[in-house]
């Protein structure tokens, strides 16, 4: 079964410096894992997607994340952060069999203080 | 922007009565998945739509249903409301690979229902 741990709910940080958004993540298969973005009232953006290539995933606007199989790891980092990234950010993990289904984290929400 | 829409945007019913909801899908995408997002929690899947067939379904009585049609869009229909329901509704489109796998799932801005 999967499943995935936000350890985080609420992160804040200065505009400006880097952000650490942390998962981990449980699977009994080979994970897809996935971070998405959700600003107030709009819906659900990609920010970026590991699907057992290279294990350093770069995504949209700067965002990047390192898949660490030995720590269930997937952890999402921006070296600077920027007013507009205030948001809420899901991890979400996947497996490559059946319905292709995502779980969902509760969420981390982040501030970004001018 | 997906490509994928869903409408209505809100929608507000009382408790005990039925509600569908539309989706239509990115140009080219061939299953749906629904899920319920509840206030300050993640999305939960209810279920996916695969050639107008359910392909698996998450921990949702069968109240929840759906339907896909022909052109790849869909409905979620939930009978018998409950307060329980107050939620934003999310459809995702993907496409299956040959392979059988499935691309990544792109959401549409999503429904909010208020069950009174």
């Amino acid at each position: 079964a999967q499943s995935v741990t936000q350890l985080d709910s609420h992160v804040s940080v200065s505009e400006g410096t880097p952000v650490l958004l942390r998962c981990n993540y449980s699977s009994s298969y080979s994970p897809s894992l996935f971070w998405y973005v959700q600003h107030p009232n709009k819906g659900l953006q990609l920010l970026l997607k590991y699907t057992s290539a290279a294990t350093l995933v770069k995504g949209i606007n700067g965002f990047e994340a390192e898949f660490k199989k030995s720590e269930t790891s997937f952890h999402l980092t921006k070296p600077s952060a920027h007013m507009s990234d205030a948001a809420e950010y899901f991890c979400v993990v996947s497996e490559k069999t059946g319905a292709n289904n995502l779980f969902f984290g509760t969420g981390t929400r982040l501030t970004v203080i001018p | 922007e997906t490509g994928v829409t869903q409408s209505p945007t809100h929608l507000i019913k009382t408790r005990g009565q039925q509600v569908t909801l539309r989706c239509s899908s990115q140009s080219g995408h061939n299953t749906v998945s629904w899920y319920q997002q509840a206030l300050g929690q993640g999305p939960q899947f209810i279920f996916q739509y695969y050639r107008e067939e359910e392909n698996g379904r998450g921990n949702f009585p069968p109240r929840f249903s759906g339907l896909q049609f022909p052109n790849y869009s869909s409905e979620l229909n939930v009978n018998a409301l409950e307060l329980d329901d107050s939620a934003l509704y999310l459809c995702a489109s993907s496409l299956a690979g040959l392979a059988g796998g499935f691309e990544t799932q792109y959401f549409g801005p999503g429904t909010r229902l208020l069950v009174l």
